[in-house]
This record gives structure tokens, C-alpha cells and sequence, in this order.
């Protein structure tokens, strides 16, 4: 089974600060993607990959920097960080099928 | 714009009974629908899917029915446990178009079963 790890779980950090989530996946997948998680708003795509360097603008990309530096890693950097990006963030790949694999997910608290 | 919608945002259900939940859809290129399953403190994962060419999709005792016409779905559970609750979200992908790989959630539904 697919197999999403995400790093660190929990993350606080105050406004203006640098943050960087990482994810690591074991499938040889090649698309990997990005998500936050907000109650009232969902799954809402951030950035995503279809491989080591690529990188496609999701569908809120405002604030977020990702880069791809292998098949098996993406990063998400927030490089000032605001409190409307505290969150629930989520990575997933999947290996070009629809069905996507997600990780346990980051919660990410900006004061 | 929110392409997918999801009704209702939150769903109360005896045990036993039949849970159902809605989902519809704006894009006409969408063609591929999952339903993913979310228990707290975890990531989602994919629950059953169907695909626009069929009308219904059974998996044990989880149900898609498919309107296309009318571009909704609904996730029929029956015999609801305890077990089954957890948030759906319905998500929608054009695979055989420019989106390809790209889902669009739901904001999900909110599925208690009471024992």
C-alpha cells in the first residue's frame, strides 16, 4: 500500500516567520501534491508535481512556495508566514492513476 | 466558483439505517468521481469511485448512484456502524481532459452513526 509520510506533525510559528513542510513518499509515484484543509472550505489544491523539478500552481497558490527536489520528496514553503495560513496541510501523490495516497497531514498554527 | 458541492454539511444516522449523501457538480469535463473517507487525525483515503460512463458503483455496502443528466451523485451507506463515522468528501476529476490528475473536492459531510 502506499506509503505518504509528512514531517513535522505539528508546526507553530509566528507571523513573518519561515516554515518548511516536508513529505516523502515510497511508491515511485510520480504526481505529488499539496493540499490545505479548512473546516467550511475543504481539500483545496495548493501546488503540485509531476516529477524532480517540476512544479504546477494549484488552485490557491497566494503565500506558498513548493519545489520538488526528487520523486520521492516535495517541500512547501511559506517564507512569511500569515495567520490566515494556519491550517491542516496535507500531502498526497499518486502514481498517474486518479486514485491519490495521503499523508497524516501537518497542522500548522501562525500567531 | 465552487465546482463540486457537497449537501448535507453534517449527517446524523442511527445504526442500521441508510445514510445518503449528496454531491453535485458544475464542470461538464469532469468524468471521474471518488468518495474519500476521513477519520479524525488522519489523511483521507479513497473510499469507492465512479466513472461517468456507468450509473452506479456497489462496494459492500457502500452505494454511488450517477445522474450525468443532472450531474449529481449520492453515496448511499446502508446499514450504517459506528464505524462509518467520519467526513465524505466527494471529489470530481476530468481525466480524459486538461485536468488530468487534478481532483476537485467537496467541502465534505460529516457522518455520525448512533449506536
Amino acid at each position: 500500500e502506499a506509503a505518504v509520510t509528512q514531517s513535522p506533525r505539528n508546526k507553530v510559528t509566528v507571523t513573518g516567520g519561515n516554515v518548511t513542510l516536508s513529505c516523502r513518499q515510497t511508491n515511485s509515484h510520480n504526481y505529488m501534491y499539496w493540499y490545505r484543509q479548512d473546516t467550511g472550505h475543504g481539500l483545496r489544491l495548493i501546488h503540485y508535481s509531476y516529477g524532480a523539478g517540476n512544479l504546477q500552481i494549484g488552485d490557491v497558490p497566494d503565500g506558498y512556495k513548493a519545489t520538488r527536489t526528487t520523486q520521492e520528496d516535495f517541500f512547501l514553503l511559506l517564507e512569511l508566514a500569515s495567520p490566515s495560513q494556519t491550517s491542516l496541510y496535507f500531502c498526497a501523490s499518486s502514481g498517474g492513476g486518479a486514485e491519490q495516497f495521503f499523508g497524516p497531514g501537518t497542522r500548522l498554527t501562525v500567531l | 466558483q465552487q465546482q463540486v458541492r457537497q449537501s448535507p454539511q453534517s449527517l446524523t444516522v442511527w445504526e442500521g439505517e441508510t445514510a445518503i449523501l449528496n454531491c453535485s457538480y458544475e464542470n461538464s469535463a469532469f468524468d471521474y468521481f471518488p468518495w474519500y473517507q476521513q477519520f479524525p487525525g488522519e489523511g483521507p483515503a479513497l473510499l469507492i469511485a465512479i466513472r461517468s460512463v456507468s450509473d452506479k458503483k456497489e462496494d459492500g455496502r457502500f452505494t454511488i448512484f450517477f445522474n450525468k443528466r443532472e450531474k449529481k451523485l449520492s453515496l448511499h451507506i446502508t446499514d450504517s456502524q459506528p464505524g462509518d463515522s467520519a467526513t465524505y468528501f466527494c471529489a470530481a476529476s476530468g481525466l480524459s481532459g486538461g485536468s488530468n490528475y487534478k481532483l476537485t473536492f467537496g467541502k465534505g459531510t460529516l457522518l455520525t452513526v448512533t449506536p
